[in-house]
């Protein structure tokens, strides 16, 4: 079955600290996988996107993920937080035929 | 591009009255979507578009809810009549067949059902 699984629902880092959101994925041939952003009252913003070849893919914002085949995983990092990433952050496969399975959602809170 | 456009941002009705939410796609995207967001069942996809053409509304929850895009520049969200349980965030987004599949969402609508 095609699923995307996003471990943790909540996290708070500090503000200039290191940052990693999980994401897993179920699906029988290469993903194409995607990471979106959603702040308070708006709509999802497109960070970055993963077709294939290079498993480290850079985004906008200064975010970047890698694709790990062998663990079904595509996990989003930032090297140094910043206050305006508060956010909430959604991991998304492209099932086929246009459609899209997102994962729940990893709420992100910075502290000052 | 402006992006895409959603109207009303924010709707407030009483039960049973009739909701229409309005999408304007980005210029020259050929797929439609209409995706609703809850707290409890997060992104749920109900219906989406190829060239003005639903393809896939498997997502609609049920005859209340309807939806048409009668030119490639609009699209409408219908439900009539509406329910508390319809209280949600409905977001449209828009993608291109040849851009390499990412969808470009709208703010979405607010949409509270008292």
């Amino acid at each position: 079955a095609q699923s995307v699984t996003q471990p943790d629902i909540h996290i708070t880092v500090s503000e200039g600290a290191s940052l990693e959101l999980r994401c897993n994925y179920s699906y029988g041939a290469t993903p194409y996988l995607f990471w979106y952003v959603q702040s308070p009252g708006q709509g999802l913003q497109l960070l970055l996107k993963y077709f294939s070849g290079d498993t480290l893919v850079q985004g906008i914002k200064g975010f970047e993920a890698e694709f790990k085949r062998s663990q079904s995983s595509f996990n989003l990092r930032k090297p140094s937080v910043h206050w305006s990433d508060a956010a909430e952050y959604f991991c998304a496969l492209y099932s086929g035929t246009y459609k899209y399975i997102f994962g729940t959602g990893t709420r992100l809170k910075v502290l000052a | 591009d402006a992006g895409v456009i959603q109207s009303p941002r924010h709707e407030v009705t009483e039960m049973g009255q009739e909701v229409t939410l309005r999408c304007k796609p980005i210029s020259g995207h050929d797929y439609l979507f209409w995706y609703r967001q809850t707290m409890m069942r997060g992104l749920e996809l109900l219906i989406y578009f190829n060239n003005n053409v639903p393809i896939d509304d498997s997502g609609m929850p049920e005859d209340r809810f309807s939806a048409k895009m009668p030119n490639a520049s609009f699209s409408t969200l219908k439900i009539q009549p509406s329910e508390p349980r319809d209280s949600a965030v409905y977001f449209c987004a828009s993608s291109r067949s040849s851009g390499g599949f990412e969808q470009y969402f709208g703010p979405g609508t607010r949409l509270t059902v008292t």
